[in-house]
C-alpha cells in the first residue's frame, strides 16, 4: 500500500520565481494538507483541500495557492518567491473516502516532502 | 488559539538510557487529540501515538511510553533503554476539531541524539 508521495525531492529556485509541488495521498485517504517547515522548526499548517476545496488556511500570504484534483492528488504553488520561502514542504493526508469518523482523531500520514531552496 | 510547546530543543542521551521529552499544550477546547510523531533524517513524518483529551491513562509500547496529564496540560513521552534508532526529531501535536475541520498544531520539536 504506498503511502503519501511528494515530488519533486529537491529543487533550487531564485527568487521572484514560481513553483508547483505535488502530491500523491495514500491510497483511500481523501483529504490533503500542506505544511512549511523551515528548518529547525515545527510544521506549519499551509492549507488543507478537501473535495477539491481549500476548506482551511493558516497564516499564509496569497502568494501560496493549490489545488487538488479529482482523484485526491493535489498541488502547491507559490508564486514570487522569496528567500524567506526556503524550507521542507510537506504534504499530509488524512480522512476516508465515504466519510470520516472522529474528524479531530485523523491521523496525518506524511509524505518525505520536497526540499525548497531559493536563491 | 492551539499552543505547543516543547522546551526542550536538543537532548543527547547514552545508549541505553532513558529520556523523557516534554510536552506541554494550550487549547480551550475540552476535546482534543494528542500526538506524538517522529521525523528520522528523511524527512518524513511517523505517527507513533493518539490520546484524546478523555483518556488520561498512561500508555507503555515496548520501550515507548506516554504520560498524558490534563490538569497540567502535559503529554510527556519516555524512551526506555534508548537506542541508536531513535536519534531523530520527535514532535507533539494537538488536535481540535475547528469550524468543522480538523486542525493540527505542532510544536517545535526535540531532536534527540543517542551516541552509541
Amino acid at each position: 500500500d504506498a503511502g503519501v508521495t511528494q515530488s519533486p525531492t529537491h529543487l533550487i529556485k531564485t527568487r521572484g520565481q514560481q513553483v508547483t509541488l505535488r502530491c500523491s495521498p495514500k491510497s483511500g485517504h481523501d483529504t490533503v494538507s500542506w505544511y512549511q517547515q523551515a528548518l529547525g522548526q515545527g510544521p506549519q499548517f499551509i492549507f488543507q483541500y478537501y473535495e477539491e476545496e481549500e476548506r482551511q488556511r493558516g497564516n499564509f500570504p496569497d502568494r501560496f495557492s493549490g489545488h487538488q484534483f479529482p482523484n485526491y492528488s493535489s498541488e502547491l504553488n507559490v508564486n514570487a518567491l522569496l528567500l524567506g520561502d526556503s524550507a521542507l514542504y510537506l504534504c499530509a493526508s488524512s480522512g476516508y473516502r465515504g466519510g470520516e469518523v472522529g474528524v479531530g482523531a485523523n491521523v496525518l500520514t506524511f509524505g518525505a516532502g520536497s526540499r525548497l531552496t531559493v536563491l | 488559539a492551539q499552543k505547543v510547546t516543547q522546551a526542550q530543543t536538543e537532548i543527547s542521551v547514552v545508549e541505553k538510557e532513558d529520556v523523557t521529552l516534554d510536552c506541554v499544550y494550550e487549547t480551550r477546547d475540552t476535546t482534543y487529540y494528542l500526538f506524538w510523531y517522529k521525523q528520522p533524517p528523511s524527512g518524513e513524518l511517523v505517527f507513533l501515538i493518539r490520546r484524546n483529551s478523555f483518556d488520561e491513562q498512561n500508555e507503555i509500547s515496548g520501550r515507548y511510553s506516554w504520560n498524558f496529564q490534563k490538569s497540567t496540560s502535559s503529554f510527556n513521552f519516555t524512551i526506555t533503554a534508548s537506542q541508536v534508532v531513535d536519534s531523530a526529531v520527535y514532535f507533539c501535536a494537538l488536535s481540535d476539531y475547528s469550524g468543522g475541520y480538523q486542525k493540527v498544531t505542532f510544536g517545535t520539536g526535540t531532536k534527540l541524539q543517542v551516541i552509541p
